[in-house]
């Protein structure tokens, strides 16, 4: 079955610095890659899509990467803030659409001032 | 503002008690979503209507029902709660099914049992 791992669940970086969080998945083929912010007691908000075509996308201080040889996306928010920290998730369709969306647990990042 | 909302955002209930959970949407999105998170958990989806056909995911328990009355409107009901339940229970639309769909998520209702 679809598996996919994100790098760890906490992640401390130092304000003004670039974080970099990882997707990795198995057992799958993806042609898109989401990834989403998830702050505490909400739900996910749409950050990023990647197609399997692109190398990567940047939206103003996110970056993605799509590698599917080594099936994995980084995803990067350069000049982090404290405002950044959240959860970012990850999240892969099964193909077809017909069966929603398959997500990562997240990694929670930290920015500390 | 279009968005997805659900009500309520804390729901108490008691062991074996069914529950109704709501949600609702002016995105006239075609497709709605329930999915279940559990803390430091991936969102587990368990079911979603495309219109008015609904698709239960394989491993979703009978417990959990759904209905969608009409476009906007979709209800998750859990008929006899066990405190295996208690999460937090995530809604969300989609205009249609196709792969480079993204999601729109409500704020989630939480679920606590008794």
């Amino acid at each position: 079955s679809q598996k996919i791992e994100q790098n760890s669940e906490a992640l401390n970086i130092q304000e003004g610095k670039t974080a970099t969080l990882t997707c990795n998945y198995t057992n799958y083929s993806p042609a898109y890659l989401q990834w989403y912010r998830q702050d505490p007691g909400r739900g996910p908000v749409f950050l990023l899509l990647i197609r399997e075509n692109e190398k990567e996308k940047r939206k103003e201080r996110l970056k993605v990467t799509f590698d599917t040889t080594l099936k994995q996306s980084l995803f990067h928010i350069t000049a982090s803030q404290p405002a950044d920290s959240a959860t970012y998730l990850c999240a892969l369709d099964s193909g077809g659409g017909a069966d929603g969306l398959t997500f990562g647990k997240g990694t929670h990042l930290i920015i500390q001032p | 503002d279009a968005m997805v909302i659900q009500n309520p955002r804390y729901q108490v209930t008691q062991f074996g008690k069914p529950v109704t959970l709501s949600c609702s949407q002016t995105l006239n999105h075609n497709v709605m979503y329930w999915y279940q998170q559990k803390s430091s958990q991936a969102p587990k989806l368990l079911f979603h209507y495309y219109d008015k056909d609904f698709n239960n995911e394989a491993d979703t328990p009978d417990n959990f029902q759904s209905r969608r009355p009409n476009t906007s409107f979709c209800f998750l009901d859990i008929r006899s709660p066990g405190l295996g339940d208690a999460a937090m229970y995530l809604c969300a639309t989609s205009r249609d099914l196709r792969e480079e769909e993204t999601q729109y998520f409500g704020p989630g209702t939480r679920l606590l049992v008794l």
